[in-house]
């Protein structure tokens, strides 16, 4: 089976840099993915890593260690629409489909 | 990037009623769809895997006799919720996996919210 653990709550000022992280126990590994979802609406994808190391695509970062079965989103100049939560996933090795499975997400507030 | 749409996006209903709710790719064809549920401040759980043209896969301790898909075009997966109660209140979210990306991202729905009173 896999499980997966992030933070429940983080809580980080405006114009900081803040990171989430994630770590995952699975029987098998094909893959990691960051969500983004705001209150009420669905998540939105945000990042994929499947081999080791640092994936940068603007102010957000995905980092992927295999071997500590560990990963992290780091986001950068925190703006206040960045307040949602952030949904670390496992892609599920033995399945045909490509079903993901989903940590319980961190809420991170933004204050001014 | 791909979109996927969902219909309705809330609905409210007696208890016992049945409640279909739609998802479409709209710019994509998926053989594969997933359906989510999600309780206030939880995760996703996914429910099921829905295969264009043949029965869904349901995960562990999700009743198919009472969550009903079909999946029955490349483009459209539809969820029934028969005899609704109460404790099925929940934001539903469907997601499209687009087989034609590298790495087979899935795109969710905007999510439709069930009420049962």
């Amino acid at each position: 089976g896999q499980n997966i653990d992030q933070p429940t709550e983080m809580t980080a000022t405006e114009g900081a840099i803040v990171q989430i992280n994630c770590t995952y126990q699975t029987s098998g590994f094909n893959g990691l993915f960051w969500y983004q979802q705001h209150a009420g609406e669905a998540p939105t994808f945000l990042s994929y890593n499947v081999l080791d190391g640092l994936e940068e695509k603007g102010r957000f970062s995905s980092f992927l260690s295999r071997s500590k079965g560990y990963s992290y989103l780091l986001l950068k100049e925190l703006q206040m629409k960045d307040s949602a939560s952030y949904l670390c996933a496992v892609r599920d090795p033995y399945s045909s489909a490509s079903k993901i499975i989903f940590g319980s997400g961190t809420r991170l507030s933004i204050r001014p | 990037g791909a979109v996927v749409s969902q219909h309705p996006s809330w609905v409210i209903c007696k208890s016992g009623t049945s409640v279909k709710i739609e998802c479409r790719s709209l710019d994509f064809q998926a053989t594969t769809m997933f359906w989510y549920r999600q309780f206030p401040k939880q995760s996703l759980m996914l429910m099921a895997t829905s295969n264009e043209g043949s029965k869904a896969t349901y995960e562990q301790g999700v009743e198919k006799d009472k969550f009903l898909i079909n999946h029955a075009s490349l483009t459209l997966s539809t969820l029934t919720v028969t005899s609704a109660h109460p404790e099925d209140s929940s934001f539903y979210i469907c997601s499209a996996r687009d087989p034609g990306l590298v790495h087979n991202e899935q795109f969710f729905g905007p999510g439709t919210r069930l009420t049962v009173l």
